[in-house]
């Protein structure tokens, strides 16, 4: 079973809709989460941590359920700059501490 | 703006080459990654250091390729002979190890092996 589990998507939506992505990870020892966003042929790139009491950082909002084991990305008011792959991203711990596992990733079309 | 740089950006060789990709991290991270990315499988992780001391390598094919830090500076992922399935992009990350932290990404190494 891998680490981390997503929905590879794709999706696609038109701009000003609300969109969800949601993981699930394997490991209940797992301390971080984040989500990272990939542009077609870059890198990846931190769009925001995931904290146990929910946050939100303008337009997204990232949830932690510890109990499910389970992650979302809430997108409001899509944009087209918003097109992407999103990879939900779990820090190990113990003896695998430091790395970062990460899933496949969901691809995002926001469309006009 | 501090940057990961890799070099070369493309690298297109023939089965049975040698490959060196070459990583400059961020001044002042302790921690270094290689990633290879395809789309069958993903980001998958090759190898890590800290503090210029291999932690895991353990996602590496060892009897081809091979990771190193020679210094602060500089890491080095080496294929040697390459073979046509090594065709992916290859990311060199830094970070600095704590609670949480954030792994910067260079802009990877696409390798084509013919």
């Amino acid at each position: 079973r891998k680490e981390v589990e997503q929905d590879p998507g794709p999706f696609n939506v038109p701009e000003g809709a609300t969109v969800a992505f949601n993981c699930t990870y394997s490991n209940s020892a797992s301390q971080s989460f984040f989500w990272y966003r990939q542009d077609c042929r870059k890198e990846p790139k931190l769009l925001m941590s995931v904290y146990s009491s929910g946050n939100e950082d303008g337009r997204f909002t990232a949830q932690l359920n510890r109990a499910s084991q389970y992650i979302s990305l809430l997108i409001r008011d899509s944009k087209l700059s918003d097109s992407a792959t999103y990879l939900c991203v779990v820090k190990g711990r113990g003896s695998t501490l430091g790395r970062l596992y990460f899933g496949r990733g969901t691809q995002l079309t926001v469309w006009p | 703006d501090a940057r990961v740089t890799q070099t070369p950006r493309h690298k297109v060789t023939e089965m049975g080459q040698e490959v060196t990709m070459r990583c400059q991290p961020i001044l002042g991270h302790n921690t270094v990654f290689w990633y290879r990315q395809t789309m069958m499988q993903g980001l998958e992780l090759l190898a890590y250091f800290r503090n210029r001391a291999p932690l895991d390598d353990s996602g590496m094919p060892k009897d081809r390729f091979s990771a190193e830090m020679p210094d602060a500076t500089l890491a080095t992922l080496k294929i040697q002979p390459s073979e046509p399935r090594d065709s992916a992009v290859y990311f060199c990350a830094s970070g600095l190890a704590g609670e949480t932290y954030e792994q910067y990404f260079g802009p990877g190494t696409r390798l084509t092996v013919t």
